[in-house]
């Protein structure tokens, strides 16, 4: 069956340090791969998009890779701040035609930054 | 609008009433999409909307679930004679187009549902 996990449900870390976060998949072959963070009681955000053939792409403190041979997404945060403290989803398309169908989401790490 | 706008933000019905739950797009955004986010769960799909195409209704968990969206803007999504477990957070986003996962989706806050 096809599926999307994130290995982790929460994942603590102390504030300075690099927080990676992983995200699986199997059974899909999609072109692009998305990261959100969603706060309590808000709607999703998105964070970053990568695409099958970037294997790495960086925004600030945000990096995600993509592995399209393991089938795998990491997201990493560096200088982990606690306002870096939330939920963060991966997110896909699984579909392999242009057209497309709606993204499904992993259930998501909840990240806690402690100072 | 700036955003996408949802409403009610919070509902609490009881057992076997009908609800209704609005979404209204960023302007300019021509697909639309609902999901449903249980406590301690990911996002669930439940329908998507793009231009005049027929809507992708794959995710709707029943038939008391169905959607509308009228000129290609605003959306409701109505739950007839609802159930304990139609309890959830009802997430509505919206994209410039529905395309292969190229373009992000902006989401709305949610309507909360309690049923009791």
């Amino acid at each position: 069956s096809q599926k999307i996990e994130q290995n982790s449900e929460a994942l603590n870390i102390q504030e300075g340090k690099t927080a990676t976060l992983t995200c699986n998949y199997t059974n899909y072959s999609p072109a692009y791969l998305q990261w959100y963070r969603q706060d309590p009681g808000r709607g999703p955000v998105f964070l970053l998009l990568i695409r099958e053939n970037e294997k790495e792409k960086r925004k600030e403190r945000l990096k995600v890779t993509f592995d399209t041979t393991l089938k795998q997404s990491l997201f990493h945060i560096t200088a982990s701040q606690p306002a870096d403290s939330a939920t963060y989803l991966c997110a896909l398309d699984p579909s392999t035609n242009q057209a497309g169908t709606a993204l499904i989401f992993g259930k998501g790490t909840t990240l806690s930054v402690s100072s | 609008g700036a955003g996408v706008s949802q409403s009610p933000s919070n509902k609490v019905t009881e057992k076997g009433k009908d609800v209704e739950l609005r979404c209204d797009p960023i302007s300019g955004h021509t697909a639309l999409y609902w999901y449903r986010q249980s406590l301690g769960q990911g996002l669930e799909f439940l329908i998507y909307f793009q231009g005049n195409s027929a809507p992708d209704k794959s995710g709707l968990p029943s038939d008391r679930f169905s959607a509308e969206r009228t000129g290609g803007s605003v959306s409701t999504l109505t739950i007839q004679r609802t159930q304990q477990e139609d309890s959830a957070v009802y997430l509505c986003a919206s994209s410039l187009r529905q395309t292969s996962g190229e373009l992000e989706l902006f989401f709305g806050e949610g309507s909360r549902l309690t049923v009791l």
